[in-house]
């Protein structure tokens, strides 16, 4: 397996534009989280999907942040309209079953600068 | 509140020489604990998990140990390597029925050769 791919890798875009973030799990796997990163507030976990289902969503950040998850096979996280405080690395993390394992596998991640 | 603190400093160890780090959290009861490494420019990787009703957990040189009335783990890496050098996380599992993760910010460890 490819592992969790994530795309694009970098995004630069300017305050106001719409960005979309994707995200492809493992195969298999029926959890599916976003995180973002930051300096200054570490990893934090924006929302989470249990079998294309959002689970939690406590964590994000705003109105401006959506996210679905049409299928098993694809998510995406949506900014719109972005800001310059959104600039961050958002990762993306798969799990399989959690009765047969609690590891979640991360994606390299999207290096987001919005000007 | 609740909060998990990590040693925000590098930890700088000579190679050989057992790098030991640190994760004390406050008002959580976790099911159990994830360790995961990162490297710059890539996303964390697991290395350990260690339960509530578990006391240490060893995987090659890797040993983690939890106390959950001092709320605390300790990470452990004997024998350390100029390569073992990343940044280390920890992370609780509030419920065990989620695989919700809180992270902490995490320590840099540097082997020097």
């Amino acid at each position: 397996d490819a592992g969790v791919i994530q795309s694009p890798r970098h995004e630069v875009t300017e305050m106001g534009q719409e960005v979309t973030l994707r995200c492809k799990p493992i195969s298999g796997h029926d959890y599916l989280f976003w995180y973002r990163q930051t300096m200054m507030r570490g990893l934090e976990l924006l929302i989470y999907f249990n079998n294309n289902v959002p689970i939690d969503d406590s964590g994000m950040p705003e109105d401006r942040f959506s996210a679905k998850m049409p299928n098993a096979s694809f998510s995406t996280l949506k900014i719109q309209p972005s800001e310059p405080r959104d600039s961050a690395v958002y990762f993306c993390a798969s799990m399989g079953d959690r009765r047969y394992q609690e590891t979640q596998y991360f994606g390299p991640g999207t290096r987001l600068l919005v000007l | 509140s609740q909060k998990i603190e990590q040693n925000s400093e590098a930890l700088n160890i000579q190679e050989g020489k057992t790098a030991t780090l640190t994760c004390n959290y406050t008002n959580y009861s976790p099911a159990y604990l994830q360790w995961y490494r990162q490297d710059p420019g890539r996303g964390p990787v697991f290395l350990l998990l260690i339960r509530e009703n578990e006391k240490e957990k060893r995987k090659e040189r890797l040993k983690v140990t939890f106390d959950t009335t001092l709320k605390q783990s300790l990470f452990h890496i004997t024998a350390s390597q100029p390569a073992d050098s990343a940044t280390y996380l920890c992370a609780l599992a509030a419920t065990s029925n989620t695989g919700k993760l809180i992270f902490g910010q995490g320590t840099t460890l540097q082997v020097k050769p």
